[in-house]
């Protein structure tokens, strides 16, 4: 099976603007997370779709959103951009299995 | 609130040496930790994971231990290859929210 797919890999965007991301799961997984990852803060959980619904929230500020599509695509929006929103930004995909979590190349946003 | 600790930060060792990582959570309700490897510009990638009615996992080179009354659970990589240096993450999650420890960045000397 294809991995997880994140598109773009790179972006580059000013202060101010918005932007959004793009993941594909892997085939027949139903939950889509998002994390970010910076060199200070590490890796932090941001959202969870499963079946077009947003089941697990972490602590971010409502610039940051999500949705998932019925083929279980997911995008997530960031909103009037910050420096600090500048990171890595990961999805993974989860099948049947609890918790497995399978992650793609990531999304590289660099805030100018 | 959920944190994970991980040590060492960095880790240098001898090709065919093992190398230790161990990792504190703080929730005692999480039942699931896996460990994932980084490699420069990719994505996380899992190597092994262990629930919580597990005490020790095995795959070749590598295992997981769980010690649940203490809340430690340790990688240990045995006769280490140049390809194993990365940055390895331990994680811990009971809602399949992965908290993530700070990373430890692994080096295999030739």
């Amino acid at each position: 099976k294809a991995g997880v797919t994140q598109t773009p890999r790179y972006l580059i965007k000013t202060r101010g603007q918005q932007v959004t991301l793009s993941c594909s799961p892997i085939s027949g997984h139903r939950s889509v997370s998002w994390y970010q990852q910076t060199p200070g803060q590490g890796l932090q959980f941001l959202f969870e779709y499963f079946s077009e619904t947003q089941r697990n929230k972490g602590n971010f500020p409502g610039r940051f959103s999500g949705r998932q599509f019925s083929n279980s695509r997911s995008e997530m929006n960031v909103s009037t951009l910050e420096l600090g929103d500048s990171a890595l930004y990961l999805c993974a995909s989860k099948d049947s299995t609890p918790d497995t979590q399978y992650f793609g190349p990531g999304t590289r946003l660099t805030v100018l | 609130g959920e944190n994970v600790e991980q040590h060492p930060s960095t880790l240098s060792v001898q090709e065919g040496d093992s190398a230790v990582i161990k990792c504190t959570y703080s929730d005692s309700a999480s039942n699931y930790f896996p460990w994932y490897k980084q490699e420069l510009g990719k994505g996380p990638q899992l190597i092994i994971d262990i629930r919580s009615n597990v005490g020790e996992k095995k795959d070749q080179r590598i295992a997981v231990t769980l010690n649940k009354t203490a809340k430690h659970f340790s990688l240990h990589i045995t006769e280490t290859q140049p390809e194993d240096s990365a940055v390895y993450f331990c994680a811990a999650s009971k809602t399949d929210k992965l908290i993530f420890g700070t990373g430890t960045r692994l080096q295999v000397f030739p």
